[in-house]
């Protein structure tokens, strides 16, 4: 069984500052990796996704997060946060056996800015 | 927008009763999946179908069914409602059958009293 996990429940930066949210996987096989972001009250948003091919992927924001395959990690980051970032980042794993699939979650992150 | 719509919005019922949650995919995507979202459990993935089919299946109660049908829209039934029931419901929508980007709708918050 597959399973996600997100370190730190709350996040707290300063605007302008580097954001850095942790996400951990466990996978049997290769995972598709995905972070969501949703804003009060909203659903979930895609930020970006990982499938295959290239490790650094980029994303909608200015966020970009890096598989390491080594790590069991897809950790996502903002060069600069902004105060339109505050809200609940998803980090999320599929398993790519071709069958069907929902996807597994983490708990989530709360991330707030700091004016 | 994502393109996926969920009725309605609110949903407050009594315990014991059942409530049927209703989603729409986005025009093109085959496969819906719905999710239930709760200070517990977090997100949690319930069912999946693709074309009318059920292929998926996570951890749904015996007490909640779907079903998707001919024009793909998607109807979550939930019956005997309890108060651990209370949560907010997703459904997504995705172009095929298996890890393809998922978009979300809005989401029905169901409250059980």
């Amino acid at each position: 069984a597959q399973s996600v996990t997100q370190l730190g429940s709350h996040v707290s930066v300063s605007e302008g500052a580097l954001v850095l949210l942790r996400c951990n996987y466990s996978s049997s096989v290769p995972p598709y990796l995905f972070w969501y972001v949703q804003y009060p009250n909203q659903g979930l948003q895609l930020l970006l996704k990982y499938t295959t091919g290239a490790t650094l992927v980029k994303g909608i924001n200015g966020f970009e997060a890096e598989f390491k395959k080594s790590e069991t990690s897809f950790h996502l980051t903002k060069p600069s946060a902004h105060m339109s970032d505050a809200a609940e980042y998803f980090c999320a794993v599929s398993d790519q056996r071709g069958g069907a699939d929902g996807l597994t979650f983490g708990k989530g992150t709360h991330l707030i800015i700091q004016p | 927008d994502s393109g996926v719509t969920q009725t309605p919005k609110h949903l407050i019922t009594a315990t014991g009763q059942r409530v049927t949650l209703r989603c729409s995919p986005r025009s093109g995507d085959l496969s819906v999946y719905w999710y239930q979202q709760s200070l517990d459990q977090g997100l949690q993935f319930l069912i999946q179908y693709y074309n009318g089919e059920e292929r998926a299946k996570g951890n749904i109660l015996e007490r909640f069914s779907a079903q998707q049908f001919p024009d793909l829209h998607s109807e979550l039934n939930l019956s005997s409602l309890e108060l651990g029931d209370s949560a907010l419901y997703f459904c997504a929508s995705s172009v095929g059958v298996s890890s393809d980007t998922q978009y979300f709708g809005p989401g029905t918050r169901l409250t059980v009293l």
